[in-house]
């Protein structure tokens, strides 16, 4: 039941850009963008509610396609402070109120 | 303002015995989470919490595991009769507001989690 990121590692280096897709085979209402570096807490990075919505934050935005059930976080420009663990995280209708985080896509940029 | 916090950071304990981990969340809060993190794994959802409501528990792997809020604040989990595969980090998040809706509110503020570790 839990999304699907891919791809599950990706190295970069400084400037390099990088998409990491989030796919779920069940319908979804919102999707939750995270990203967790080493040790410490996941932190919130962006909602996206509606198909075909698009945020951004920062040089890191983001793509939901309900239609397609995906989600896409692209970053672009990448710095060294972008490395760590990224997390989709959904909710979904008829589920009550739990919450599915993705596989996860560790990010590492170097120099 | 404070953050999510969680107490102990750290536990240590014998196979069998009850272990409470407890989370402060952010003052004004309304919905609260528990997830797990095993060691280099994904977050598992545990339990949510929306202000007075009835928890959801659909996440807790058994009967083992349980979870009160008190006062819509303050949430404790406890684990009875401790097995070595409880060994994981538990976190606590909270967010302003809690459930399908989503949008500005819902987003999830973490703790810094607490290391359980059972021998």
């Amino acid at each position: 039941q839990q999304p699907v990121q891919s791809p599950q590692a990706v190295i970069l280096r400084e400037g390099e850009d990088a998409v990491i897709n989030c796919s779920s085979s069940k319908a979804l209402y919102s999707v939750h963008w995270y990203r967790q570096k080493h040790g410490e807490a996941p932190v919130f990075l962006m909602i996206l509610l509606k198909g075909g919505e698009q945020k951004g934050h920062e040089k890191i935005s983001a793509s939901f396609n309900e239609k397609k059930q995906q989600s896409s976080l692209y970053l672009t420009a990448s710095q060294l402070s972008y490395s760590g663990t990224y997390f989709c995280g959904t909710s979904r209708p008829h589920t009550g109120n739990q919450f599915y985080f993705g596989t996860g896509t560790s990010l590492t940029v170097i120099p | 303002g404070a953050g999510v916090s969680q107490s102990p950071s750290n536990k240590v304990t014998e196979k069998g015995k009850d272990v409470e981990l407890r989370c402060d969340p952010i003052s004004g809060h309304t919905a609260l989470y528990w997830y797990r993190q095993s060691l280099g794994q994904g977050l598992e959802f545990l339990i949510y919490f929306q202000g007075n409501s009835a928890p959801d528990k659909s996440g807790l792997p058994s009967d083992r595991f349980s979870a009160e809020r008190t006062g819509g604040s303050v949430s404790t989990l406890t684990i009875q009769r401790t097995q070595q595969e409880d060994s994981a980090v538990y976190l606590c998040a909270s967010s302003l507001a809690g459930g399908l809706a989503g949008g500005r509110g819902y987003e999830q503020y973490f703790g810094p989690g607490t290391r359980l570790t059972v021998t």
